[in-house]
């Protein structure tokens, strides 16, 4: 296991309706990635956040926000869900900041939009 | 922006085949990382390549990265069940990039 840990598991909203994803990195790292991965698709990077600022965004549009606190841990915002945004949310946690390090993932959560 | 792509989408064996993967990128990385990714779980790293024409072996897989850093293969021998699972490839563009962009990944099944 990675010592990486994500809530909840599951979730049902409905549409329209605002989520707030949690996660845990694993000890001794200072880097937290959110991926958003469809069904039968690779993750799509969300954004990162390092020493509790946004250090990289993908293409999401501004309802995808985050925080990280200064114990490293990070949460995902999701504001006016809408249906597409039915899909496992990873959080990855990572030592550094430059990029492109070994990444030690969540278990995720599992969203569902109705 | 940067796109990788993986072929093929899905790939069923016999127990014992081998089994291979591909994966292209749209730009020149400056490393790929493999993944492994257990039916309901989340994806697990397997091994990172970071030099041009790169091999590196884990007991039956081989991990190779292109000559010009945009390309890279997973090959499996004699597989097993416990090789079950969607391999992703996930490359790094380098610079001020920050993310791993991943492929869509390839599905293996192994028959018993």
């Amino acid at each position: 296991e990675t010592g990486v840990t994500q809530s909840p598991t599951h979730l049902i909203k409905t549409r329209g309706q605002q989520v707030t994803l949690r996660c845990s990195s694993q000890s001794g790292h200072n880097t937290v990635s959110w991926y958003q991965q469809a069904l039968g698709q690779g993750p799509q990077f969300i954004f990162q956040y390092y020493r509790e600022e946004e250090n990289g965004r993908g293409n999401f549009p501004p309802r995808f926000s985050g925080l990280q606190f200064p114990n490293y841990s990070s949460e995902l915002n999701v504001n006016a869900l809408e249906l597409d945004d039915s899909a496992l949310y990873l959080c990855a946690s990572s030592f550094a900041r430059r990029g492109g390090e070994k990444l030690f993932f969540g278990s995720g959560t599992q969203l569902s939009v109705l | 922006g940067q796109q990788v792509m993986q072929i093929p989408q899905y790939q069923h064996v016999q127990e014992g085949e081998d089994f291979t993967t591909y994966c292209n990128s749209s730009t020149t990385l400056s490393n790929i990382q493999w993944y492994k990714q257990r039916p309901g779980g989340h994806p697990v790293f397997l091994i990172q390549l970071v030099k041009s024409g790169e091999v590196k072996k884990q007991k039956r897989l081989t991990f190779q990265f292109g000559e010009a850093k945009k390309n890279s293969s997973l090959h499996i021998t004699a597989t097993q069940t416990t090789d079950v699972g969607t391999y992703f490839c996930a490359g790094h563009g380098g610079g001020s990039a920050r993310q791993l962009t991943f492929g869509s990944g390839t599905q293996l099944t192994v028959l018993p």
